[in-house]
């Protein structure tokens, strides 16, 4: 157990309203990452943190913000939720600084925008 | 544009055969390689990792082999299992760059 808590874990939501998911961590760790998880297209970062305050885009981060206030909390927010940000997202921190393959990921935000 | 394409989609094995996945990849400067497997409503969890400077690691029934020339590396899972069954995931990153990027799954069942 990674000591990783997502919130909610189940949201339905209208198109055009805001949505924020909470990842919560218990061990300390630095890096931080949001994923977002949808069929035929695996896993996909949407952004990461490396500390707080500090953050950056990942490949498909249009439409997202996030933030990162403490240590062990990261934030991601949809300002105005579309169906295509219907997914599973993921949370997941990194053990080791610097290398990102050893990922712990939390159980998933399952997210649809009607 | 995909940087980790991984085949096939999805894989049916029956109890005690070998799995087989393998992942493809373009950018030379990738340096680490773990797979991932994911069990419904679960995280992905880290399997097994591999660096180029080997072609080959085994740990239990799981073995990653690599081909470095080929930009190729496969997932072989021996005397294949009912609790294997899951969705997985290779991946590959460059140290030091915080972004791991990941093929896009094969779900693997295995069959009684």
């Amino acid at each position: 157990d990674a000591g990783i808590t997502q919130s909610p874990r189940h949201k339905v939501t209208e198109t055009g309203t805001p949505v924020t998911l909470r990842c919560h961590q218990t061990e300390n760790h630095r890096y931080m990452y949001w994923y977002r998880q949808d069929p035929g297209h695996g896993l996909r970062l949407i952004h990461y943190s490396y500390g707080v305050k500090d953050t950056d885009k990942g490949e498909v981060s249009d439409g997202y913000s996030v933030s990162r206030s403490k240590t062990e909390d990261f934030l991601l927010t949809l300002e105005s939720a579309t169906s295509s940000q219907t997914s599973v997202y993921f949370c997941a921190i990194s053990y080791r600084v610097g290398n990102t393959g050893e990922l712990f990921f939390g159980e998933g935000s399952r997210l649809t925008v009607l | 544009q995909q940087q980790v394409k991984q085949s096939p989609q999805s894989l049916i094995v029956q109890k005690g055969g070998i799995s087989i996945i393998n992942c493809a990849y373009e950018n030379t400067a990738f340096d680490y390689f773990p797979w991932y497997q994911q069990f419904p409503g679960k995280g992905p969890a880290l399997l097994i990792a591999i660096r180029p400077d080997v072609s080959e690691k085994k740990e239990g029934r799981f073995t990653i082999s690599f081909n470095k020339s080929a930009k190729q590396f496969s997932l072989h899972i021996m005397d294949s299992q009912p609790g294997d069954s899951a969705t997985y995931f290779c991946a590959a990153s460059i140290s030091g760059s915080e972004k791991l990027v990941f093929g896009k799954g094969t779900k693997l069942t295995v069959n009684p």
